[in-house]
């Protein structure tokens, strides 16, 4: 069975702190997909990267970076000089290849306060 | 561009009375489509997803039941709401390719008292 754990329950950090987001996750399969959501005030999810199990290469888009580890299956979320506007709660979630539809197992996610 | 409706936003009902939350979407055609709910706690829980119309399956066994009566709609429906019903319900579409991401609704906030 898949499972996605984010360790931290909430993390708080000034404004331009750079903050990073833990996500690990079990499969027994050997294609598969991660994900990383975010979730402001608003609740609405909003999809932010995809990665799948060939491609390890990190990924980095303005303040975004992400760590996909294989060797120590992790799939981190950085956020570098972090904002205001940055505070939500972030998920992880993790999808296997086997069928026609999406089926994301989500992590229980990260809560990031962001303070001025 | 695609874009997904979900209405209402809010909803308080009583024990025992009926649900219907209903979910669309424009600008994309046979999408898939997912119901989840986020119980306090914040864990996602899928409820149904959907291939097609007509086409709905069951995660979880509950009170709760779906359809899909035209392509881009989906409807959460129950009869009679339990309190354990009360939650943040998310409906969401993906196109068909294998593993694509899930784009989510704005949600529905529910209280059953």
């Amino acid at each position: 069975a898949q499972k996605v754990t984010q360790a931290q329950t909430e993390i708080s950090v000034v404004e331009k702190e750079d903050v990073t987001l833990d996500c690990v996750y079990e499969t027994r399969d050997t294609t598969y997909y991660l994900f990383w959501y975010k979730q402001p005030p608003s609740g609405e999810l909003v999809f932010l990267i995809r990665r799948n199990s060939f491609d390890e290469q990190n990924e980095i888009s303005g303040r975004y970076s992400w760590n996909f580890q294989k060797s120590t299956s992790s799939f981190n979320f950085t956020i570098t000089a972090s904002q205001v506007v940055d505070s939500a709660v972030y998920f992880c979630a993790l999808s296997e290849e086997y069928s026609g539809y999406s089926t994301l197992t989500f992590g229980k996610g990260t809560m990031l306060l962001v303070s001025p | 561009s695609q874009t997904i409706h979900q209405w209402p936003a809010t909803l308080v009902q009583p024990v025992g009375s009926p649900l219907s939350l209903e979910c669309t979407v424009e600008g994309t055609s046979n999408p898939n489509l997912y119901w989840y709910r986020q119980a306090a706690g914040r864990g996602l829980q899928l409820l149904f997803y959907s291939v097609g119309i007509g086409q709905i399956s069951s995660e979880v066994p509950q009170n709760l039941s779906a359809s899909r009566p035209q392509d881009r709609q989906f409807i959460l429906s129950s009869k009679k709401l339990l309190l354990s019903d009360s939650g943040f319900y998310l409906c969401a579409w993906s196109d068909s390719s294998y593993n694509s991401p899930l784009h989510f609704g704005n949600g529905t906030r529910l209280t059953v008292t």
